[in-house]
């Protein structure tokens, strides 16, 4: 079975950019979470996706962050415009949802580099 | 405020020996913890988790130890061998609701010797 598939591996943008990325989940699993790894910490959770519902976006820097799961599948997470202090790891994650307390499964995530 | 904190950012051990990583908590509403393996430029894996049910659940060479009234867990890996060398990360959640997400700790850096 498929992991969870996060593109691109590694991106470097010049500061005030925009830049995407990509997830897919593993299938079948409705809860999608993005996360933020800066270095030398723990991911830090920065959306939270039941199916196509946001539920926890608390965290998410919105005046530059959004993100999207249209369909309730793929999703992906937008900056514009990046910053240098963006640069960090950002990992997708998936797991099964609902009221299940089931581990999260983590995508390698996307490099950011902002220069 | 760091919820979850894992004190020791490094452990270095023999081949053979036992590994105790440790992990603090001080939200009273986890009740779920998990540890997490991560090799570098890779995403951290799921390695073996504890419900606040239970004081213990062992899985192969790893076992972990919740103790619920100090508010820390820990994983011990026995025994420890070189392909264990990498980051841990502690995380804990609380069942339910709609702000189920994982917090993590810092991360603890194994290094098995050889």
């Amino acid at each position: 079975e498929a992991g969870v598939v996060q593109s691109p591996r590694y991106k470097i943008i010049e500061k005030k950019q925009p830049v995407a990325f990509w997830c897919n989940p593993i299938s079948g699993h409705n809860t999608l979470y993005w996360y933020l790894q800066n270095l030398g910490q723990g991911p830090e959770l920065l959306i939270r996706y039941e199916n196509e519902e946001a539920v926890d976006d608390s965290q998410l820097p919105k005046d530059r962050f959004s993100a999207e799961r249209l369909k309730g599948v793929d999703s992906t997470l937008k900056i514009q415009p990046a910053e240098l202090g963006d640069s960090a790891v950002y990992l997708c994650a998936s797991s099964l949802g609902g009221q299940v307390n089931t581990e999260a499964f983590f995508g390698q995530g996307t490099r950011l580099t902002v220069v | 405020d760091q919820q979850v904190k894992q004190n020791s950012p490094s452990l270095s051990v023999q081949e053979g020996r036992i590994s105790i990583l440790n992990c603090d908590y001080t939200n009273s509403m986890f009740d779920y913890f998990l540890w997490y393996k991560k090799y570098p430029a890779e995403g951290p894996t799921f390695l073996i988790s504890i419900s606040s049910i239970k004081d213990k659940n062992e899985d192969g060479r790893f076992t972990v130890f919740l103790n619920k009234s100090a508010k820390h867990l820990s994983l011990h890996i026995v025994p420890s061998q070189p392909g264990d060398s990498a980051v841990y990360f502690c995380a804990a959640s609380a069942r339910g609701g709609s702000n189920y997400k994982l917090t993590f700790g810092k991360g603890t850096l194994l290094t098995v010797n050889p």
